[in-house]
């Protein structure tokens, strides 16, 4: 199930689970969106990337959807493993600008 | 891929030194690299984009006198932290444009005694 923590909402499942990460972006004239996961101790690694003109984006084990009209970004990891279990962070980039990161969810993934 | 190299992984300081960190593009050109702070379970926030060959542009609220950074080449930046009290204690990670999107060097974790 889905938890709020103190700061970092935790998404619990079961290896080979599917999970579905969602976030909420801020700015309508975002227009490139990327997935980022992060172990602890490391820096945010790049999963999947989705531009403003695309409603789905395909890797491997991971899908990406992109609702425009409620500003809505979820990540869906297929058969979920217990490598996969990190916090992931979605990111807005509006034009040549910074990116903006979400707050992150934590997933954790018991064998 | 794009690869970016961030040093030291871990440092711990007295209260009042400074303290360098450095962030490294090393297969590819960054003139723009940037800066993020992390507290423990919070998100990436952004302290400062780094221009090669220009002043660095701070965003609201953090004090660019106590952080430094300096951008001097085409692949290398650093982040100064001067005077450094034990509420600077944090993760700090650089990223630059690379490969696809940004690429995140690996953190530094500053702990100030």
């Amino acid at each position: 199930g889905e938890s709020v923590g103190l700061h970092l909402p935790t998404l619990s499942v079961q290896e080979g689970d599917n999970s579905i990460i969602n976030c909420a972006y801020s700015n309508s004239a975002s227009d490139y969106f990327i997935w980022y996961k992060q172990e602890s101790g490391k820096g945010p690694q790049f999963i999947i990337d989705i531009r403003s003109n695309m409603d789905k984006r395909q890797g491997q084990r991971v899908t990406v959807l992109l609702n425009k009209t409620v500003k809505h970004l979820s990540l869906q990891i297929a058969a979920t493993q217990p490598g996969d279990s990190a916090v992931y962070f979605c990111a807005e980039l509006s034009g040549y600008s910074t990116l903006t990161f979400g707050k992150g969810t934590m997933l954790l993934v018991s064998p | 891929g794009a690869v970016v190299s961030q040093h030291p992984s871990r440092v711990i300081c007295k209260s009042g030194t400074s303290v360098k960190i450095e962030c490294r593009s090393l297969d590819f050109q960054a003139t723009t690299m940037f800066w993020y702070r992390q507290f423990p379970k919070q998100s990436l926030m952004l302290m400062a984009t780094s221009n090669e060959g220009s002043k660095a542009t701070y965003e609201q609220g953090v004090e660019k006198d106590k952080f430094l950074i300096n951008h001097a080449s085409l692949t290398l930046s650093t982040l100064t932290v001067t005077s450094a009290h034990p509420e600077d204690s944090s993760f700090y990670i650089c990223s630059a444009r690379g490969g696809v999107g940004y690429t995140f060097g690996s953190g530094t974790r500053l702990t100030v005694v």
